[in-house]
């Protein structure tokens, strides 16, 4: 049962256009969303998280939306750059219950062509 | 401050045996998740520590066991190695868990033989 969906495998845009990536859950409980970059062989890197209070939040060229009433958040990326191209996760968490256990969903590689 | 630190990066072992990994929290970190992934499965929480103690276990064999020190370092075992075990193991820290977000580290790399 997997809780945590993102059911596009990959995505390409060009350079400057917005990338619009998205993540589906199920467990209505999840209070606390992040989403990760990742290059192969290395470890994911943290790049913006919401509290399930919230609706939306925004960090330089990354925002994340979080759409509670539909069990879905997507993430912006504006404007995509070549640099943006890796796997992206998104991943949710119980954190009401104070455990330091993620869920993640299985990724989208995003491709930014030049 | 300096990131979380993995060793070893990368580890060859054959079936049957047994390995260690170690993984160093940020400093003042308290929380340490591990976490395995493979092409087939993706990310899967494999256990957390916070305190020395282990507050919550996935979905994995009892071949995996982990410990925290007082330090807050971690050490992750899988005995009785087996072929699927072949994966990045990564591992995650934050200040307390839950509401927050985890600092993951470069991962280890094992190849079961």
């Amino acid at each position: 049962d997997q809780q945590v969906k993102q059911n596009s495998p990959s995505l390409s845009v060009q350079e400057g256009r917005i990338s619009i990536l998205n993540c589906d859950y199920t467990n209505s409980m999840f209070d606390y969303f992040l989403w990760y970059k990742k290059y192969p062989a290395e470890g994911p890197t943290f790049l913006i998280s919401i509290s399930s209070i919230k609706d939306k939040n925004e960090d330089g060229r990354f925002t994340v939306f979080l759409n509670k009433s539909a069990k879905h958040l997507s993430l912006h990326i504006v404007p995509s750059q070549p640099g943006d191209s890796a796997v992206y996760f998104c991943a949710a968490s119980l954190g009401s219950s104070n455990t330091g256990k993620l869920i993640f969903g299985q990724g989208t590689t995003l491709q930014v062509k030049p | 401050k300096a990131g979380v630190t993995q060793t070893p990066r990368y580890l060859i072992k054959t079936r049957g045996q047994q390995v260690t990994l170690s993984c160093s929290p940020i400093s003042g970190h308290r929380s340490v998740s591990w976490y395995q992934q493979t092409p087939g499965q993706g990310l899967q929480f494999l256990f957390e520590y916070f305190s020395e103690t282990q507050r919550n276990k996935g979905n994995f064999p009892g071949r995996f066991s982990g410990r925290q020190f007082s330090n807050s370092r971690s050490e992750m075992n899988v005995s009785t190695l087996e072929l699927g075990d072949s994966a990045l193991y990564l591992c995650a820290s934050s200040l307390v868990g839950g509401l927050e977000t985890q600092y993951f580290g470069p991962g280890t790399r094992l190849l079961v033989l």
